[in-house]
Formats: C-alpha cells, structure tokens, sequence
C-alpha cells in the first residue's frame, strides 16, 4: 500500500505570496492531519479534517487554512507569507481520529520564505 | 493541558548496544496512545510503536520496545542492538481521546548518535 504523499517537496516563496500544500493520504484514511516543524518551535499541529470537515485547529493565525477533498485528498493554503512561515510542513493521514488511531506521516514540504 | 516531556536533548550510543530514551507525559483524558517516531535527517517521520493507555502489555515490534508505567506517567522507548542507521531525531507524542485532544502533541525530542 503506497504511503503518505506530499507535493511538492520543496518551495521557495517570497514574503507577501501565497502558497498551496498538497497531501494525498494512505488509501482507505479518512483523516488528515497537518503540522508545522521549525527549529524554535518543534512540532505544532495545524489542523486535522475528518471526511471534508474540520476537526480540530491549533493555534495558528487566519492565514493558514486547509480543505478535504471527497477522496480524502488534502490542501492548506497560507497566505501573505512571513518569513516565519518558513518550515516543514508535514501531513499525516490515519484510519480514523480516536486516540488510538496511527499518524502516519508524509514526506514533508519544505517550505523557504524569502 | 497535554504536555509530553523529553528531557534528553541528545544522546550518544555505542553500536550494537542497547539504548533508552526518557519521554514522560500528562493528561486527564482517561484513554489516550503513546506513539515514537523516528525522524532521520531527511525529514520524514517514521512511526515506531504505540501504546495504549489500557494496555496491560508493554508494546514491542521488533528491536523497539516501550515500557509503560502508566502511575509514573512515563513511555520509554528502548531500543535493543543499535545500528548506524538509528542515528535520527526521536519523537515522543501522544493522542486523546478526540475533539480538541485529538491530535498529536509532540515532545521536543531526542537525538540519537550511534558511534561505531
């Protein structure tokens, strides 16, 4: 069964611009999950959606929004890039959401804001 | 408040050794997964084992194994035999029970250097 993917894996943007995240989960996982890796601040959860709907945010500024597909397919979008956003940006997909549901995680977008 | 403590910034191990890494928790949730990830440089992030909190068993898969003291709130991961390749970031982190406490909440995590 083919893993988590992520396009693309690497994007240089510049401040002000904006920018799409794809992420395709494993088949048969409803769940995708998004987070943000930086040096300073680890790792920090994003969003998670569950069958098109919006489950859960974490504590992240309006500028950062997601969307599920039909087929499970995920985007997030940031918008007017900060230097700040410059980071890792992982996606995980999971059979379900409970808390014995496993994260498996994607490749990663490594995402440079200049 | 879920928290997930790694209090391990860095640790060297000599090949084929054995080797524990420290992660401790809290949580009111009642039911909630541990869960290890490995993070080698190129960035992905590979799940190891899990644990749930009624499990009576400690986890193992393979070389990995955790040991769950579920009155001390702690989930340690040993890994037996190290290899040149476990040389990676290691994560700590836990889900719970679902609605807000149903993501992922990571630990700042451990790297591993394994000396041959």
């Amino acid at each position: 069964k083919a893993g988590v993917t992520q396009t693309p894996r690497y994007l240089i943007k510049t401040r002000g611009q904006q920018v799409t995240l794809s992420c395709s989960p494993i088949s048969g996982h409803r769940s995708v999950s998004w987070y943000q890796q930086t040096p300073g601040q680890g790792l920090q959860f994003l969003f998670e959606y569950f069958s098109e709907t919006q489950r859960n945010k974490g504590n992240f500024p309006g500028r950062f929004s997601g969307r599920q597909f039909s087929n499970s397919r995920s985007e997030m979008n940031v918008s007017t890039l900060e230097l700040g956003d410059s980071a890792l940006y992982l996606c995980a997909s999971s059979l379900l959401y409970g808390s014995t549901d496993t994260q498996y995680f994607g490749p990663g977008t490594r995402l440079t804001v200049l | 408040a879920q928290k997930i403590t790694q209090t391990q910034p860095g640790m060297f191990v000599q090949e084929k050794e054995a080797v524990t890494l420290d992660c401790t928790y809290d949580t009111s949730d009642q039911s909630y997964g541990l869960f290890w990830y490995k993070q080698p440089s190129s960035g992905e992030m590979i799940f190891l084992i899990y644990q749930g909190s009624y499990d009576e068993q400690n986890a193992t898969e393979g070389r990995y194994s955790l040991n769950f003291q579920k009155a001390r709130k702690s989930a340690n991961l040993v890994i037996s035999a190290s290899q040149l390749g476990d040389s990676a970031m290691y994560f700590c982190a836990m889900r719970g029970q679902g609605g807000s406490q149903g993501n992922l909440i990571f630990g700042k995590g451990t790297k591993l250097s394994v000396k041959p």
